[in-house]
């Protein structure tokens, strides 16, 4: 059965940080892998999608890289900014249907 | 910008009763999903539904569910009789393709007291 850990639980950062969360994964038998972002109360945003095929993805200051073989993807976020704080979700696709997610990264960044 | 909505927001119902979340997907979206999640815990998935039929369902996912698609734009997730553990947001999501970005909604707060 798949499981999805991400670490770390939380993260907070100053203002202008870079920094990376991690997600790893169990069966890397993967279709794709997804992140989202998660504001509280709220629904999902996708942020990125990585076909198992493909190394990264990138979107403005988001920049996501899988190595399926070694069932890990990290999220790098350049120049942090307040807006940011969030908890980020990663999900993988198997080759069904269904995405099995993380617990999230609870991420705050101080101004 | 496109993208999925769903009502009510906030759901109270009490336990035994039935009731009927409602989404509408993204309108060239032909993949379309339940997902839950439980207050402090993970989001989890219930099923997908595909040409008017599901095409794969969780364990959670038992008699007491059952999806519809009533209409061109309606996706319904209906509970037939709720208990108290069933008491989540509820995320109906829906993709283009099989293998495409899945769409999130903004969720429907039900509470089963």
């Amino acid at each position: 059965k798949q499981e999805v850990t991400q670490i770390p639980a939380a993260l907070s950062v100053p203002e202008g940080e870079n920094l990376v969360l991690n997600c790893s994964f169990t069966d890397s038998a993967i279709y794709n892998l997804q992140w989202f972002r998660q504001d509280p109360g709220k629904g999902l945003t996708s942020l990125l999608l990585i076909q198992s095929s493909q190394r990264e993805q990138t979107s403005g200051r988001l920049n996501a890289s899988l190595d399926k073989s070694s069932g890990r993807s990290t999220l790098y976020i350049a120049a942090s900014q307040p807006g940011d704080s969030a908890t980020y979700l990663c999900a993988v696709r198997e080759y069904g249907n269904k995405l099995v997610f993380g617990a999230g990264t609870i991420l705050r960044v101080k101004s | 910008e496109p993208e999925v909505t769903q009502t009510p927001s906030h759901q109270v119902t009490q336990m035994g009763q039935e009731v009927i979340l409602r989404c509408v997907p993204i309108s060239n979206h032909l993949y379309f999903y339940w997902y839950r999640q439980i207050l402090g815990q993970k989001v989890e998935f219930l099923v997908s539904f595909y040409n008017n039929e599901i095409s794969e369902k969780s364990e959670i996912f038992d008699d007491q569910f059952s999806v519809e698609r009533p209409d061109g734009s309606n996706f319904t997730l209906k509970i037939r009789s709720t208990k108290l553990e069933d008491s989540a947001m509820y995320f109906c999501a829906s993709s283009e393709d099989r293998g495409d970005t899945q769409y999130f909604g903004p969720g429907t707060r039900l509470t089963v007291l």
